[in-house]
């Protein structure tokens, strides 16, 4: 069974700080890392995917991919309380790109 | 509005009954999925479908069955619900898995 691991949390950061999620994987075959994000009652709700080694920014939002060490993360720049959710990574897994496998996720509290 | 669409969104069933859960999708993708949620134990891929007619298990596919008929459709069966598959269920779908999945509003199913 392929693995993804996230600390559970709860992270708790103040509003204007840098929230740093992390998430672990067990398969070296996988070529594809997301992150999601999910509300209390709500669906996952796709924030960012990358595919190389290094950094991808999107707007407050940076992914960072280290395939040799086998963890991405998921940095959070200028926290807002809105912000406040479960984090869930996810990785392609079995060599196969239609088989998403989802860690537990991290619940992250942005406090005013 | 591009949308996943699952109905019912809640349930409440008995021990055996036969159930159906639909899904539908009106962005033409061909990728989808089937998803459970539980407390502690994450999002687990029960079934995905590549395209019409072609589907494959995932991680705990025991107690479902699912068919492609349609490409816009993907129902998820409980041919003899059990307690054990209380849970809150998802469908997803995608034109390119690789760029991630779009999730449903969820189905919120309880088996007594």
């Amino acid at each position: 069974q392929k693995e993804v691991e996230q600390n559970s949390g709860p992270l708790s950061v103040p509003e204007g700080a840098i929230a740093s999620l992390n998430c672990t994987y067990s398969d070296r075959g996988s070529q594809s890392f997301f992150w999601y994000r999910q509300y209390s009652g709500k669906s996952p709700e796709l924030i960012m995917f990358i595919y190389s080694n290094g950094d991808k920014e999107d707007g407050r939002f940076t992914a960072q991919l280290n395939k040799a060490s086998q963890y991405v993360s998921l940095l959070i720049r200028d926290s807002q309380p809105s912000d406040s959710a479960t984090y869930l990574c996810a990785v392609n897994s079995g060599g196969s790109n239609y088989k998403l496998t989802f860690g537990k996720g991290t619940l992250l509290t942005v406090n005013p | 509005e591009a949308q996943v669409t699952q109905n019912p969104r809640y349930l409440i069933t008995v021990t055996g009954k036969k159930l159906t859960v639909t899904c539908s999708q009106n962005m033409n993708h061909e990728y989808m999925s089937w998803y459970r949620q539980d407390p502690g134990l994450g999002l687990r891929q029960i079934y995905y479908s590549m395209n019409v007619e072609v589907t494959d298990k995932g991680d705990v596919p025991e107690g479902y069955k699912v068919s492609r008929k349609e490409k816009r459709n993907f129902p998820l069966i409980l041919e003899s619900p059990s307690p054990n598959q209380t849970s809150l269920y998802f469908c997803a779908s995608s034109d390119r898995v690789d760029y991630g999945y779009t999730f449903g509003s969820g189905t919120r199913l309880t088996v007594v």
